[in-house]
């Protein structure tokens, strides 16, 4: 079945970076793009930034774009989201969730990974 | 940037009766917009996209309707399950997408 499957929990301690991956299954990798969606503990859903698997193009929110990259490796179906010097407002849930309709980046998010824990802490 | 506000932020229901959220963009998004559920621990879920087509085995008693700036959710008839958090999100034109803050459907 279509599904997002991202890694584990990770803590850090301010400054560092994190680096999170969300390995696709069940449909073509390249033909649907990649968001990246975080929230804080109790808070609502942000949207960070978007990845196309196709080409790489990016397209990122004004408030973590200087520190945040996205990439894909198409080899294993793995998208990956790097966030560079942590602050304890980092501390969220990310989740990677693919565009709904192929080659189209302006859509809903039909398919969500199970979401990764990464606290910010010293 | 296009800012989402979403009312009431707490809404109590009993099983078997409706419900209504409304979500307001500060500027049109036409019908580009979506809404999802999220329970506790849980990973949002797609139930509505394009202001008003439901996602891929979404009971029917979830509609959505509106455009422009003004969006509604109703839920016929809730079901235990439906006790959750729902978000809208407008992705028109271009990003940034953005969210509303949510509004809780909780037990009466």
């Amino acid at each position: 079945q279509v599904q997002l499957v991202q890694s584990g929990a990770e803590v850090k301690k301010p400054g560092a970076s994190v680096k999170v991956s969300c390995k696709a299954s069940g449909y073509t990798f390249t033909s649907y793009g990649i968001n990246w969606v975080r929230q804080a503990p109790g808070q609502g859903l942000e949207w960070m930034g978007w990845i196309s698997p196709y080409n790489g193009g990016t397209n990122y929110a004004h408030n973590v774009q200087d520190r945040v990259t996205m990439t894909t490796d198409t080899s294993t179906s793995t998208a990956y989201m790097e966030l560079r010097s942590l602050r304890s407002d980092d501390t969220a849930v990310y989740y990677c969730a693919r565009d709904r309709r192929i080659a189209v980046a302006a859509d809903a998010f039909d398919i969500w990974g199970q979401g990764t824990m990464v606290t910010v802490s010293s | 940037e296009i800012v989402m506000t979403q009312s009431p932020a707490t809404l109590s229901v009993s099983a078997g009766e409706g419900a209504t959220l409304s979500c307001r963009a500060s500027e049109s998004v036409s019908s580009n917009l979506a809404w999802y559920q999220q329970k506790p621990g849980q990973a949002p879920r797609l139930l509505i996209y394009g202001a008003s087509t439901r996602a891929t085995g979404i009971p029917a008693r979830f509609s959505g309707s509106g455009s422009g700036t003004e969006f509604t959710l109703t839920i016929s008839s809730l079901h235990s399950e439906d006790f959750a958090v729902y978000y809208c999100q407008q992705y028109n034109n271009r990003p940034p997408w953005t969210f509303g803050q949510g509004t809780k459907v909780e037990i009466k």
